[in-house]
Order: structure tokens, then C-alpha cells, then sequence
């Protein structure tokens, strides 16, 4: 069974700009996860959807937002992009909700923003 | 939300050397995971263990629920065993959102 797959891996952005990034779960999974993860912030959740509904969101601000699609990949977009939004963005599915289910987690999209 | 504290934050271990690292959490959780990021960012799945004791391979782990706390052993360790090591956690006391720990970094030496 594949796992979860992330577009793109890299990405270079510049300030203001807006970026799209996308996340396939594991076949049969119906939740998706966002974490941001940063040298000085660690991970942190972003936002969790499961059958095309957020679920959960975590303390970041409205230029973070998603949605998930009703074959469950899901993506996120950030605008006006700051150059505090470098990090490793990380997705990860589970069969059900995060939080009563395992969580399998994609590789990755490193984000700079110049 | 809840606090997750892991400990020891560093680690360098002689190749072959057991190690145990610890996450303590504030709340009751329905959730807890263990896992490793390689060098690459990739975290990978070691155990989901919300209470009890699992073990696979060289590594096995314990969640005390009640007291609140999860420990991730490794025995014999080998230098692939390198990299940082995160319990994350999720509690329906705090909205189910997942928090993490700060990590474990460990390094193993030949």
C-alpha cells in the first residue's frame, strides 16, 4: 500500500505571495492532518479534516487555511506569505480521527520563502 | 493545551549501548505516538500506544497512563538509530488536537 505522498518537496517563495501545497493520505484513510514544523517552534498542528470537514484547527492565523476533497487528499494554502512561514510542512492521514487513530506521515514539503 | 516534555534532550550513546527516553504529558490522552525523523524529515511510525507495552524488535515502549507518562527503550543500538525522537500526544480534554514533544535527539557512535 503506498503511503502518503506530498507535493511539491521544495519550494521557493517570496514574501507576499501565496502558496498551495498538496497531500494524497493512504488509500481508505479519511483524515488529514497539517503540522508546520520549525527549529525554534518545533511541531506544530496546523489543521486536521476528515471526511471533507476541519475537524480541528491550531493556533496559526487566517492565512493558513485547507480543505479536503471528497477522495480525501486535501490541501493547504498559505497567503501573503512572511518569511517566519519557512518550515517543513507535514501531513499526515489516519483511518479515522487523529486523535483516536494512528497517524502515518508524509515526507515533507520545505518551504523558504525569500 | 497539554504540556509534553521529553527528556533527556540530547543523547550520544556508544553503538550497542541501551538507552530509555521519556515523555511526560499534563493530561489524560486517548492518543499517544512514538517517532523517529531521519535526517531527511521523514517521521517514521515507531509505536501507537495510548497505555500498555509494546515492543518490536529492539525497541519496545510503555505508556503509564494514569501517571502520565510513556518511555521508548532501545536496546543494542546501532548508528541508524540516529536522529531526533518525538511522543505526540492528543486528549479529548483539549479539543483532540495532537501536541508534540520537543524531542530527543540521539546520536550513536561506532
Amino acid at each position: 500500500k503506498a503511503g502518503v505522498t506530498q507535493t511539491p518537496r521544495y519550494l521557493i517563495k517570496t514574501r507576499g505571495q501565496q502558496v498551495t501545497l498538496s497531500c494524497s493520505p493512504i488509500s481508505g484513510h479519511r483524515s488529514v492532518s497539517w503540522y508546520q514544523q520549525t527549529p525554534g517552534q518545533g511541531l506544530q498542528f496546523l489543521f486536521e479534516y476528515f471526511s471533507e470537514t476541519q475537524r480541528n484547527k491550531g493556533n496559526f492565523p487566517g492565512r493558513f487555511s485547507g480543505r479536503q476533497f471528497s477522495n480525501s487528499r486535501s490541501e493547504m494554502n498559505v497567503s501573503t506569505l512572511e518569511l517566519g512561514d519557512s518550515a517543513l510542512y507535514l501531513c499526515a492521514s489516519s483511518l479515522g480521527p487523529a486523535s483516536s487513530y494512528e497517524q502515518y506521515f508524509g515526507p515533507g514539503t520545505r518551504l523558504t520563502v525569500t | 493545551g497539554i504540556q509534553v516534555e521529553q527528556s533527556p534532550p540530547d543523547l550520544i550513546l556508544q553503538e550497542g549501548a541501551n538507552s530509555t527516553l521519556r515523555c511526560n504529558f499534563s493530561d489524560s490522552v486517548n492518543n499517544l505516538q512514538w517517532f523517529h525523523q531521519n535526517p531527511w524529515g521523514q517521521l517514521i511510525n515507531l509505536f501507537y500506544i495510548p497505555s500498555g507495552t509494546k515492543q518490536n524488535g529492539r525497541l519496545s515502549a510503555t505508556t503509564v497512563a494514569t501517571e502520565r507518562y510513556s518511555l521508548l527503550y532501545i536496546s543494542s543500538s546501532q548508528t541508524t538509530d540516529s536522529g531526533v525522537y518525538f511522543c505526540a500526544v492528543a486528549s479529548s480534554n483539549t479539543g483532540n488536537q495532537f501536541y508534540f514533544g520537543t524531542g530527543t535527539s540521539l546520536t550513536v557512535i561506532p
